[in-house]
């Protein structure tokens, strides 16, 4: 079992729709972050959480330390927010970044 | 500058030689850290400096891998006797502090025939 799991692997919306991405992971954590990689290949980070919930613009990144889980919310989704999104935590008794496999979002106009 | 910067784009190598790979961190950075992607989203840990020294290389295949963050000039990645399973992406990310957010370069696509 990996040690980040995302769900789903796999995401298709209409545009407009709002959109939630889950992350859960097995080991203890000093922070998790949220990155997007773009069909190009570029990889950019949208949110590092510790506690608590974060939002900037419409999205929004809520994490559960207690449950072990995050979520990655998009609200009134478009297009141009297709990419793969990409849960990676900080373990934090070996200080690695460990990747989840990704959540492949594509938004229908 | 601004943005962590990654060269070259793509590489292709013949197995046996040699890859160079570049990265220069967002200045006032301290961490970087270099990452291989061999399928899409799996994401795998070489090395991290702060500064110029070695933070963390237990990712690192030390045979043939070898990294270095100098004063003054960019990062770099060496890969000597490069296999076929070297090929992936390599991520550079930087970051201000340990557990801060992290800015990606654009990777470097290599390619080894």
């Amino acid at each position: 079992k990996n040690e980040v799991e995302q769900s789903p692997q796999n995401l298709t919306a209409q545009e407009g729709e709002f959109i939630t991405i889950n992350c859960s992971y097995s080991v203890g954590i000093s922070a998790l972050h949220w990155l997007q990689q773009h069909p190009g290949g570029g990889i950019v980070s949208l949110f590092m959480l510790s506690s608590g919930k974060k939002k900037h613009g419409r999205l929004i990144a809520t994490i559960n330390i207690q449950e072990k889980h995050s979520s990655l919310h998009i609200t009134a989704s478009h297009p141009r927010d297709s990419a793969v999104y990409i849960c990676a935590v900080r373990n934090y008794n070996t200080d690695k970044l460990i990747f989840g496999t990704g959540t492949r979002l594509q938004v229908f106009p | 500058g601004e943005e962590v910067a990654q060269t070259p784009k793509h590489l292709v190598r013949g197995e046996g030689q040699k890859a160079k790979l570049y990265c220069a961190p967002i200045k006032g950075h301290s961490y970087v850290f270099w990452y291989q992607q061999v399928l899409k989203n799996e994401f795998k840990f070489l090395i991290s400096f702060q500064n110029e020294n070695v933070f963390d290389e237990t990712g690192m295949p030390k045979e043939r891998f070898s990294a270095k963050c100098l004063p003054n000039s960019p990062c770099s990645l060496e890969i000597q006797a490069t296999k076929l399973e070297d090929s992936a992406v390599y991520f550079c990310a930087s970051s201000q502090g340990r557990d801060e957010k992290l800015f990606f370069g654009s990777g470097t696509q290599l390619s080894v025939l």
